[in-house]
């Protein structure tokens, strides 16, 4: 069964700085990777996804994903943090054979940025 | 763009009574999905909908739970006697099922059990 752990409940940066957030993963077949945000009293909102190809994904808001199959990991990364990026990221993971089958969400890690 | 939406945001119902949660998903699309997230907790699947049958269901879709999908723009969540642990947010989803493609969320609907 498929699983994604994401170890950190929160992540605090400054404006400005590099921000990391952490995901793995374990699935059976080949990997479909997805990250959501999750603003207060929001639904969750799309921000990337690695399907095949280039390790390194770019998404909204100038997030990017970098996918490394040999670590099993999928970590949010953003170059000038923001006080707006502040909420909760949700990894996801989906058996990649078909394209309908369900999410299996981390537990969530919330993003602190302080001005 | 297209947005899924669900009603209402918030519902408050007594501990037995039936509740229903009401969707309309993205138009063109063909796969829904309801999850739900208790308070502090991650978002766990519920069930997925494709063609007018259920498509997958987790083991916390019980007989108290139901999905239909009336007609060709709503997709509802039914649940027959709530209890006090069916307080959460509950998602909506839809995707057009193309490999690889997102699935799109609702902002939910709160559900409350007194």
């Amino acid at each position: 069964a498929q699983s994604v752990a994401q170890p950190e409940d929160q992540v605090n940066v400054a404006e400005g700085n590099p921000l990391t957030v952490k995901c793995t993963y374990s699935v059976s077949g080949n990997p479909y990777l997805f990250w959501y945000v999750q603003y207060p009293n929001r639904g969750l909102q799309f921000l990337l996804k690695y399907i095949t190809g280039d390790n390194l994904v770019k998404g909204s808001y100038g997030f990017e994903a970098e996918f490394n199959k040999s670590q099993t990991s999928f970590h949010l990364k953003k170059p000038s943090a923001l006080v707006s990026d502040s909420a909760l990221y949700f990894c996801a993971v989906r058996d990649g054979i078909t394209g309908f089958q369900k999410l299996v969400f981390g537990t969530g890690t919330r993003l602190l940025v302080s001005p | 763009e297209p947005e899924v939406t669900q009603t209402p945001s918030h519902q408050v119902t007594q501990m037995g009574q039936e509740v229903i949660l009401r969707c309309v998903p993205i138009s063109n699309h063909l796969y829904f999905y309801w999850y739900r997230q208790i308070l502090g907790q991650k978002v766990e699947f519920l069930v997925s909908f494709y063609n007018n049958e259920i498509s997958e269901k987790s083991e916390i879709f019980d007989d108290q739970f139901s999905v239909e999908r009336p007609d060709g723009s709503n997709f509802t969540l039914k649940i027959r006697s709530t209890k006090l642990e069916d307080s959460a947010m509950y998602f909506c989803a839809s995707s057009d099922g193309v490999m690889g493609q997102p699935q799109h969320f609702g902002d939910g609907t709160r559900l409350s059990i007194l």
